[in-house]
């Protein structure tokens, strides 16, 4: 079974300082990882994704995740948010040979002050 | 690349009757769709897997007969709810797979709010 846990269901931070929202799984196998971002009453847009290629994963937007087999982490961050970034964020795990099976985290949702 | 559309964004109707949602790939093919619900503040929850020709696999506790799923073509499934509740009141997000390799990434559609009075 595979399963993800986002740590913070909210992160207030500041426009213009760094952003991290934290992510971890449990697999029994190497999984894909996967981040996506829901905008109000709007579907999910593909951030990065992690399928065992190289462990720091850069995205859009300025967004990156590094993927820590140790910790069995896949945390989010951006060095300088920005107000269009407020929005909910979603850690994906899935088998690498069969993704019919996306177990999604409870969701974080990211405010942006000012 | 990789646009997945739904239709209608978003519906109101009354309780009994049936919606029909459409999960449209745009610019590729996709040999499976998926259906999502996703109750207010909460996350995603798979709620079946729709192949192209054939029946979907419906999850655990999802009602097959409640939830019909057609995927007719290799762009094109449907959801339609039939007798519509007020429970049945939530954001349906639809998904597609770019190839037929099941290691591919799923696209999401914009979703579909749906509201039963």
């Amino acid at each position: 079974a595979q399963s993800v846990t986002q740590l913070d269901s909210h992160v207030s931070v500041s426009e213009g300082t760094p952003v991290l929202l934290r992510c971890n799984y449990s697999s029994s196998y190497s999984p894909s990882l996967f981040w996506y971002v829901q905008h109000p009453n709007k579907g999910l847009q593909l951030l990065l994704k992690y399928t065992s290629a190289a462990t720091l994963v850069k995205g859009i937007n300025g967004f990156e995740a590094e993927f820590k087999k140790s910790e069995t982490s896949f945390h989010l961050t951006k060095p300088s948010a920005h107000m269009s970034d407020a929005a909910e964020y979603f850690c994906v795990v899935s088998d690498p040979y069969n993704n019919n099976d996306m177990r999604f985290g409870a969701g974080t949702r990211l405010t942006v002050k000012p | 690349g990789a646009v997945v559309s739904q239709h209608p964004s978003w519906v109101i109707c009354k309780s009994g009757t049936s919606v029909k949602i459409e999960c449209r790939s745009l610019d590729f093919q996709a040999t499976t769709m998926f259906w999502y619900r996703q109750f207010p503040k909460q996350s995603l929850m798979l709620m079946a897997t729709s192949n192209e020709g054939s029946k979907a696999t419906y999850e655990q506790g999802v009602e097959k007969d409640k939830f019909l799923i057609n995927h007719a073509s290799l762009t094109l499934s449907t959801l339609t709810v039939t007798s519509a509740h007020p429970e049945d009141s939530s954001f349906y997000i639809c998904s597609a797979r770019l190839a037929s390799s099941s290691t591919e990434t799923q696209y999401f559609g914009p979703g579909t709010r749906l509201l039963v009075l």
